[in-house]
């Protein structure tokens, strides 16, 4: 699986966007960009995924660019209950559905 | 519905006992996934079932640890004698599969089980 590069932390106004990049430029054509995201002491969460279409959920939005070299996460009001470590992993060209965690952007939203 | 439970939530133990921790997963699920995530650490994935059989071993760190699942539902992880090494939360995870039998890599996951051995 591709390997990808975040920034390992944010500050994001209560209330404003938060925009969390990562890089993934190795990645392969029927690979996925999954974001997950792991609040204190609880195990992660699924936010949402795309392959080379832009996506919006009820969480959060995700673009990805024409080159599928990059992304970005989008929460579009964040609240101090979106203070978490957010993951993008690149996934898809195994059999296994096994995720590899990198490092993460540990978000902090602040009042 | 319940989502993916885990037991115990917490367990203290000695160096050199073994352990049992065990996973719920959601009903229906055919896929499922043990992480370990040591302190200050990534997670990191340890075994993949798929129904009762573990294609995908290849991220248990010893022969000290081994799972199995029953029924295509409740999976065990067992560690013999163990270290303080060991001391991490252990996640389970399990997902659907799409067309063609692969499992997604939409998992949920369960909240853990903190495991600190002395």
């Amino acid at each position: 699986d591709a390997k990808t590069t975040q920034p390992p932390s944010m500050d994001c106004a209560e209330g404003r966007a938060a925009n969390l990049p990562c890089n993934h430029s190795t990645i392969s054509g029927n690979e996925y960009v999954y974001w997950y995201r792991q609040i204190h002491s609880q195990g992660p969460q699924y936010i949402i995924h795309g392959l080379k279409n832009n996506e919006t959920n009820e969480m959060a939005s995700l673009i990805i660019t024409e080159d599928r070299k990059s992304s970005t996460l989008i929460l579009p009001h964040a609240t101090l209950r979106d203070t978490a470590v957010y993951y993008c992993i690149v996934s898809g060209s195994s059999n296994t559905g096994k995720l590899i965690f990198g490092q993460g952007t540990t978000l902090q939203v602040k009042p | 519905g319940a989502g993916v439970s885990q037991s115990p939530s917490n367990k203290v133990t000695e160096k050199g006992k073994d352990v049992e921790l065990r996973c719920d997963p959601i009903s229906g699920h055919t896929a499922l996934y043990w992480y370990r995530q040591s302190l200050g650490q990534g997670l990191e994935f340890l075994i993949y079932f798929q129904g009762n059989s573990a294609p995908d071993k290849s991220g248990l760190p010893s022969d000290r640890f081994s799972a199995e699942r029953t029924g295509g539902s409740v999976s065990t992880l067992t560690i013999q004698r163990t270290q303080q090494e060991d001391s991490a939360v252990y996640l389970c995870a399990s997902s659907l599969e799409v067309a063609g039998g692969r499992p997604q890599e939409t998992q949920y996951f369960g909240p853990g089980t903190r495991l600190l051995v002395l």
